[in-house]
């Protein structure tokens, strides 16, 4: 089975246009993520939730709304699409701990949207 | 500014050559040290960490890392490449704020030669 797993993979619009990205994890981690995978392959975080609770908000347009309707869930949806938005996005999962020996970010495929 | 620096974009190594790719961090204190490998049109798989203890770590797939506190740097190495190792190669940092946000470097391509 699929630890963290995105819907879709791959991903084409229209500027303009609202679509959204699912992200589930059977892991049964306590936090989750959504990076930002530009062209030239640079990572950065966009935003984190612990137990359904926002905990990291980068400087991340407000068009970009994480939703998580539970523990298992993360999901992205982007508001009015630009072509700047093109760009791999990742979901990864993780479990809170203090035992900091076990700790892995879990990274799920990745979904590739285009937006042309 | 916390930062990650893999100064080398692209690395070509003959099969069964040894391997270094260099990771250098800045950041007030010791962070928590990781390497991923991203193959291509996958998602991160995570090589080794280093959280505190022996410098020398081991990880997965036959990679190791040296931690280095004077130098602020986590080297990953390899014995022996092989053919199945050409992939993007990215150090990360988790800033000690309890955040858990990782922050990674530009990414280094490794290719192998035949």
């Amino acid at each position: 089975d699929t630890a963290v797993s995105q819907t879709p993979k791959y991903l084409v619009t229209q500027m303009g246009n609202d679509k959204s990205i699912k992200c589930e994890q059977n892991l049964g981690h306590d936090t989750m993520y959504w990076y930002k995978q530009d062209s030239k392959k640079f990572l950065k975080i966009m935003f984190s939730y612990n137990n359904k609770e926002l905990i990291i908000n980068e400087t991340v347009p407000n068009r970009f709304s994480p939703k998580s309707p539970d523990k298992a869930h993360l999901n992205l949806h982007i508001n009015s699409l630009e072509l700047g938005d093109s760009a791999v996005y990742f979901c990864a999962s993780s479990q809170d701990s203090s035992e900091r020996e076990g700790y892995e970010q879990y990274f799920g495929p990745g979904t590739r949207l285009t937006v042309t | 500014a916390q930062s990650v620096t893999q100064p080398d974009i692209h690395i070509t190594v003959s099969e069964g050559a040894s391997l270094e790719l260099r990771c250098n961090y800045s950041y007030g204190a010791t962070p928590y040290l990781f390497w991923y490998v991203q193959s291509p049109g996958q998602g991160l798989q995570l090589l080794l960490k280093y959280f505190s203890g022996d410098t020398l770590v081991q990880g997965i797939k036959g990679f190791e890392a040296e931690f280095k506190r004077s130098q602020s740097s986590f080297n990953l190495r390899k014995p022996s490449v092989h053919w199945s190792d050409a992939a993007e190669y990215f150090c990360a940092v988790e800033l000690l704020d309890s955040s858990y946000k990782l922050i990674f470097g530009s990414g280094t391509r490794l290719l192998v030669r035949p």
